[in-house]
C-alpha cells in the first residue's frame, strides 16, 4: 500500500521543548516538503527537499529544522525557537526533477498542541 | 493565494446539484495548477491538475476550467454528493521551474440531502 505516512497524529509540546514529528513516503519521490496550515489559512511552505542530503528554507523556516538522510524519510523538528508552533504540520512528496509541473501528494497530517 | 483571516467562504448546495468552486491566482507565470479536497482534521486529496497549455481538463464528475486572461481557475462538481463536503483549495506553481506550490485559502462546499 504505497503513501505518505505521518506520526503521531497528535503530539503536545511542553515549554522550551523540542519535538520532531515523523514522515515517510514509499512512493519513491525525490522531493519532500514540510508544510503548516493554521486556520482558515492557505498552507505555508516551512522547508523542502529535492534530493537526499539536501534541503531549502520555505517561507517560514524560523524555529524548525529538517534532515534528509534518506529518500523515505524527511522529519521535521520544531525547536523551543519557534514561539507559536500550534497548527496542523502536513508533509508532502512529489516525483521531483525540477519540472515544476508536478502533483504533490500529502500525509494525513500531525496537530501539535502546546501545553 | 494569501490569507484571508480565519473564516472561510462556503458554498452551501443540495445533494445532485452541480457545484463551482472558483479561485483566483496570482501570478501570471504560473503553468500548473492542482485542486485539492481537504476533509476535517485529514490531509489534502489531490482532485484533478491542469496545464497552462489547456483551458479545460475533465476528471470523474469534476472539471477544471482555466482562464489565463483575468488569472481565474474553477473547479465543477456534478451532481454533488454528501462525501463532497470538504474545503477545497487549490494551488499553483508560480512558473519557477521547480515544485513550489502556492496554496489558495480554500473554499468551504456544504452538502445537504
Amino acid at each position: 500500500d504505497g503513501g505518505i505516512t505521518q506520526s503521531p497524529k497528535y503530539l503536545f509540546r511542553k515549554e522550551g521543548q523540542n519535538v520532531t514529528l515523523s514522515c515517510e513516503q514509499n512512493l519513491n519521490h525525490d522531493a519532500m516538503y514540510w508544510y503548516r496550515q493554521d486556520p482558515g489559512q492557505g498552507l505555508r511552505l516551512i522547508y523542502y527537499s529535492q534530493i537526499v542530503n539536501d534541503f531549502q528554507k520555505g517561507d517560514i523556516a524560523e524555529g524548525y529544522s529538517v534532515s534528509r538522510e534518506k529518500k523515505e524519510s524527511f522529519p521535521l523538528t520544531v525547536t523551543s525557537a519557534q514561539k507559536n508552533p500550534t497548527a496542523f504540520y502536513l508533509c508532502a512528496s512529489s516525483i521531483g526533477g525540477g519540472s515544476g509541473q508536478e502533483t504533490q501528494y500529502f500525509g494525513p497530517g500531525t496537530r501539535l498542541l502546546v501545553l | 493565494g494569501e490569507s484571508v483571516g480565519l473564516h472561510l467562504p462556503t458554498l452551501s448546495v443540495q445533494e445532485g446539484d452541480n457545484s463551482i468552486i472558483n479561485c483566483a491566482y496570482s501570478n501570471s507565470a504560473s503553468d500548473y495548477f492542482i485542486w485539492y479536497k481537504q476533509e476535517s482534521g485529514k490531509g489534502p486529496q489531490f482532485i484533478i491538475d491542469i496545464r497552462s497549455n489547456m483551458d479545460k481538463r475533465q476528471g470523474q464528475r469534476v472539471t477544471v476550467l482555466l482562464n489565463k486572461t483575468v488569472k481565474h481557475l474553477s473547479l465543477q462538481i456534478a451532481a454533488t454528493q454528501p462525501g463532497d463536503s470538504a474545503v477545497y483549495f487549490c494551488a499553483e506553481n508560480g512558473g519557477t521551474g521547480f515544485q513550489k506550490l502556492v496554496f489558495g485559502t480554500g473554499t468551504r462546499l456544504l452538502v445537504s440531502p
